[in-house]
């Protein structure tokens, strides 16, 4: 079966310094896979999505960037954060054909 | 632009009461639709996918109806439950791979 991996859970950052969360998936392969970002309060934006390796499409322009080394593997940067930056990170994947999203259980980040 | 909207944003109910969540969309060239649960502090939970050649999707208690031409869906509660208590997001996927979420409805049912 499929599984998602989000890692971390929590992470407190100083404003200015770099970021880097880890998305995983196990059991498919050549998904498309998505970064959605949460602020509080609010609905899911969506950050950034890829269809293969190295393909990247940016939907906001921002402070983050996404890359994508391996086929099941998405990774969420900064080079330095702002405060604006904090919020609740998705990641999320689904197969090719429209079929059903699947989501990671998130990660908190909070720029002091 | 797709934009979804979700009527109520909140909704209160006694245990045992059925309940219906709207959701709207403004384009209708869609390919399908899911609806979502989330938990305070978690990710989305799948609950439902509805193809746009399809009319609803059931699973235990919950049903989920889809009226493209009119760009709505309805998520069906029955006999609902404490455990129920959660946001309920609808996601509209369109034909450039992605999904459009709409605000969410924040319900709580009452013991």
């Amino acid at each position: 079966s499929q599984t998602i991996h989000q890692w971390p859970a929590t992470l407190v950052q100083p404003v200015g310094s770099p970021l880097s969360l880890e998305c995983t998936v196990e059991g498919t392969s050549n998904p498309n896979l998505y970064w959605y970002r949460q602020a509080a309060g609010r609905g899911l934006q969506l950050l950034f999505y890829s269809v293969g390796i190295g393909q990247i499409s940016s939907e906001v322009p921002q402070n983050l960037s996404a890359s994508r080394p391996q086929d099941r593997q998405f990774i969420l940067s900064s080079k330095k954060l702002l405060l604006s930056d904090s919020g609740f990170y998705l990641c999320a994947w689904r197969d090719r054909g429209y079929t059903e999203a699947f989501f990671g259980q998130g990660t908190r980040l909070t720029v002091v | 632009k797709q934009e979804v909207t979700q009527i109520p944003a909140a909704l209160s109910v006694p245990e045992g009461e059925n309940l219906v969540l709207n959701c709207s969309f403004t384009d209708s060239a869609i390919y399908n639709l899911q609806w979502f649960r989330q938990d305070p502090g978690k990710g989305l939970t799948s609950l439902l996918l509805i193809q746009s050649s399809q009319r609803e999707q059931t699973s235990g208690r919950l049903n989920a109806s889809l009226d493209k031409s009119s760009g709505r869906s309805t998520l069906y509660i029955a006999a609902s439950q404490p455990g129920d208590s959660a946001t309920y997001l609808c996601a509209v996927g369109d034909y450039g791979q992605n999904f459009v979420f709409g605000p969410g409805t924040r319900l709580s049912v009452l013991p």
